[in-house]
């Protein structure tokens, strides 16, 4: 299985802050890598697909980067509605795994 | 829209099934899967079926133990769990299958939470 890593775990923030948030595979993925929200008693929520395709409907201040085993997620200006818990998740080969999680706080 | 039901408490080594009702797009037309989520394990894909149910697979951590099937004609989805242990408690999603040239989870149903406890 291919294991995903994440950092950092947890970090807080003030509105306006630029976030990075980063996913590390164990083995190389190209570009099969997506990104996950998630809000406390809601489900995962689609941000980010193959890396850098901002999912319909998401704002724009989200953006994905990275190849094979490095990737990141972006956020230029945190809102308050961006709080929450980030995941990563590997679709290139099964199983699908995800990442630990990055939880998104207000400082 | 996807509802999902049949979450509740079990016993270790009993049996729950879950469902997974699917309504708004062409259920026939999409690999669905379950993903489970819970504290000590964070995210974990279960389970995935094709269109025609030509292909399955499992976590190892449920081979054997669990069954996923559907019915296209009613635009449902199922999770049969047996042998049931502690750590299989979380909160059981159903999860369509959208694929580009890449594939993602989306949308996701709401959750059922299967407790397992003696």
């Amino acid at each position: 299985d291919i294991q995903m890593t994440q950092s950092p775990s947890s970090l807080s923030a003030s509105v306006g802050d630029r976030v990075t948030i980063t996913c590390r595979t164990s083995q190389s993925i190209s570009k099969y890598l997506n990104w996950y929200q998630q809000k406390v008693g809601k489900p995962p929520r689609i941000l980010i697909y193959g890396t850098s395709s901002l999912q319909s409907g998401v704002p724009a201040r989200f953006s994905g980067s990275g190849f094979g085993t490095d990737f990141t997620l972006t956020i230029s200006s945190l809102q308050p509605e961006d709080f929450a818990t980030y995941y990563c998740q590997q679709s290139y080969n099964t199983p699908f795994t995800f990442g630990p999680g990055t939880k998104v706080d207000i400082k | 829209l996807l509802v999902e039901s049949g979450g509740g408490l079990a016993h270790p080594g009993g049996s729950l099934r879950l469902s997974c009702a699917a309504s708004g797009f062409t259920f026939s037309n999409y690999e669905m899967n379950w993903v489970r989520q819970s504290p000590g394990r964070g995210l974990e894909w279960v389970s995935s079926i094709s269109q025609s149910s030509s292909t399955i697979y499992y976590a190892e951590s449920v081979k054997g133990r669990f069954t996923i099937s559907r019915d296209n004609a009613e635009n449902s989805l199922w999770l049969q769990m047996n042998s049931l242990r502690d750590e299989d408690t979380a909160i059981y999603y159903c999860a369509r299958t959208t694929y580009n040239w890449n594939s993602w989870l989306d949308p996701w149903g709401q959750g059922t939470l299967v407790t397992v406890s003696s």
